[in-house]
């Protein structure tokens, strides 16, 4: 696609529910991202992969939160049971690999509502 | 050592004046530093970035200032315009070891008045 996509683009779960995020990068671009951002706060790191290499999980703030890319192309945010601290907007990003145009391009977040 | 800094946390002009967000980090091994605006209800995107060879570096009436000793960055943005009204962050992250994750700051809420 033209840019990166994330779906849903809202959601409003239950407390103690499962969630899944999807993120579409764009096309070719080897590197993912993602990041929270709470409500008037910066970008939090989450995770992060690079191509077919481990990826960095040292963001994730729980072991609630996890994360996968398939195919290195898709890739799919799990929280489980939810709380309600769990409130923001999750964004993705991807980039071109190692080189030196590393700008990242973000999608437009899904908004997580956790009642 | 992660961590960026980032002030202020908000900042209101007259249109025509110049806004000044200043970042400022502590891990030497950063060596690129972008700056991302945000719109509300959109992802951040990609204004100007530096890499710290230049000590300073301008795209239309965007500029960034670095100054390596300091370990401080600044986006300048000349003759803001209400349309610049929009939420800015800094970042920073290690191209030479080949980790591209993004380290941001806290972001600056500007408020550009007509």
């Amino acid at each position: 696609g033209a840019g990166v996509s994330q779906s849903p683009s809202n959601k409003v779960t239950e407390k103690g529910k499962d969630v899944e995020l999807r993120c579409d990068p764009i096309s070719g671009h080897t590197a993912l991202y993602w990041y929270r951002q709470s409500l008037g706060q910066g970008l939090e790191f989450l995770i992060y992969f690079q191509g077919n290499s481990a990826p960095d999980k040292s963001g994730l703030p729980s072991d609630r939160f996890s994360a996968e890319r398939t195919g290195g192309s898709v890739s799919t945010l799990t929280i489980q049971r939810t709380q309600q601290e769990d409130s923001a907007v999750y964004l993705c990003a991807s980039s071109l690999g190692p080189g030196m145009n590393t700008e990242a391009f973000f999608g437009q977040g899904t908004r997580l509502t956790v009642v | 050592q992660q961590q960026v800094k980032q002030s202020p946390q908000s900042l209101i002009v007259q249109k025509g004046g110049i806004p000044i967000i200043n970042c400022a980090y502590e891990n030497t091994a950063f060596d690129y530093f972008p700056w991302y605006q945000q719109f509300p209800g959109k992802g951040p995107a990609l204004l100007i970035a530096i890499r710290p060879d230049v000590s300073e570096k301008k795209e239309g009436r965007f500029t960034i200032s670095f100054n390596k000793s300091a370990k401080q960055f600044s986006l300048h943005i000349m003759d803001s315009q209400p349309g610049d009204s929009a939420t800015y962050f800094c970042a920073a992250s290690k191209e030479r070891t080949g980790t591209y994750k993004y380290i941001f700051g806290t972001g600056t809420r500007l408020k550009v008045l007509a």
